[in-house]
C-alpha cells in the first residue's frame, strides 16, 4: 500500500534556529498538505500545495513558514527562527484526487 | 468558516459497552466531506472514513457504525462491543471543495479521548 514517509521521526533544535522537516508524499498525487499538532491538542491545518504554488494557507501559516517542492519527490516545510511554541507534531499529507487524505507518521519537533 | 465541535472531551466505558462519539459541524458550502481518524498513543493518524454532503447513507464496517444526518450537521460514530484496542483519541474533521475542484485543508474537532477499561 502507498504511504507518505516523513523524516526525521523527532527533530530536536535551538530556540531562533531553522528548522526544515521532509515529507515524500506518494509519487502520482497532486495536493500536499502540512499539518500540526500541539501535544495535547487538535490537529491544525497548516498550508496545501498543488501545481508548484500555495493553493490555501492558515493563519497560523505566518512568514516564519515556507514550503517547497525541490526535486519534485520531496516536500519541505521550513520554519525560519524556531520559537518555543513551535514544539508540536507535524504530519504531511497527499491526496492524489480518491477517497482520503494520507498522513504521514508525523515528525516531532521539540525547540529547547 | 468551517467549523468541528466534538463536545466529549473523554469517555470512559467499560469493554463490550457500545459507545457513541458525537460530531457536530458548521459549513456554508453545499459540497464537502466529513472524516473520522483515529489517533492511538503511537500517535498517528489513522483513516477510519470519509462522507460526501451528498451521501446520507449510514454506514457500517464491523464493530463500527457512522450515522450522518445533515438536518442536524451531525456525524456520530458508534462502536459496538468495544475493546480495549479501541482505546484512543477520535477526531472528527471536515473539508470543503476548492475552487480548482481539489481538497481545502481538513479542519479538525478537538477530539474525543476514548478510554475502554478492560
Amino acid at each position: 500500500e502507498p504511504e507518505v514517509t516523513q523524516t526525521p521521526s523527532h527533530q530536536v533544535t535551538q530556540m531562533g534556529q531553522e528548522v526544515i522537516l521532509r515529507c515524500v508524499p506518494i509519487s502520482n498525487h497532486l495536493y500536499f498538505y502540512w499539518y500540526r499538532q500541539i501535544l495535547g491538542q487538535k490537529v491544525e491545518f497548516l498550508v496545501s500545495f498543488y501545481n508548484n504554488e500555495i493553493s490555501e494557507k492558515s493563519e497560523i501559516f505566518d512568514d516564519q513558514f515556507s514550503v517547497e517542492r525541490p526535486d519534485g519527490s520531496n516536500f519541505t516545510l521550513k520554519i525560519r527562527s524556531t520559537k518555543l511554541e513551535d514544539s508540536a507534531m507535524y504530519f504531511c499529507a497527499s491526496w492524489g484526487g480518491s477517497y482520503e487524505q494520507y498522513f504521514g507518521p508525523g515528525t516531532r519537533l521539540t525547540v529547547t | 468558516a468551517q467549523k468541528v465541535t466534538q463536545a466529549q472531551t473523554e469517555i470512559s466505558v467499560v469493554e463490550k459497552e457500545d459507545v457513541t462519539l458525537d460530531c457536530v459541524y458548521e459549513t456554508r458550502d453545499t459540497t464537502y466531506y466529513l472524516f473520522w481518524y483515529k489517533q492511538p498513543p503511537s500517535g498517528e493518524l489513522v483513516f477510519l472514513i470519509r462522507r460526501n454532503s451528498f451521501d446520507e447513507q449510514n454506514e457500517i464496517s464491523g464493530r463500527y457504525s457512522w450515522n450522518f444526518q445533515k438536518s442536524t450537521s451531525s456525524f456520530n460514530f458508534t462502536i459496538t462491543a468495544s475493546q480495549v484496542v479501541d482505546s484512543a483519541v477520535y477526531f472528527c474533521a471536515l473539508s470543503e471543495e476548492n475552487s480548482g475542484g481539489g481538497a481545502d485543508g481538513l479542519t479538525f474537532g478537538k477530539g474525543t479521548h476514548l478510554i475502554i477499561q478492560p
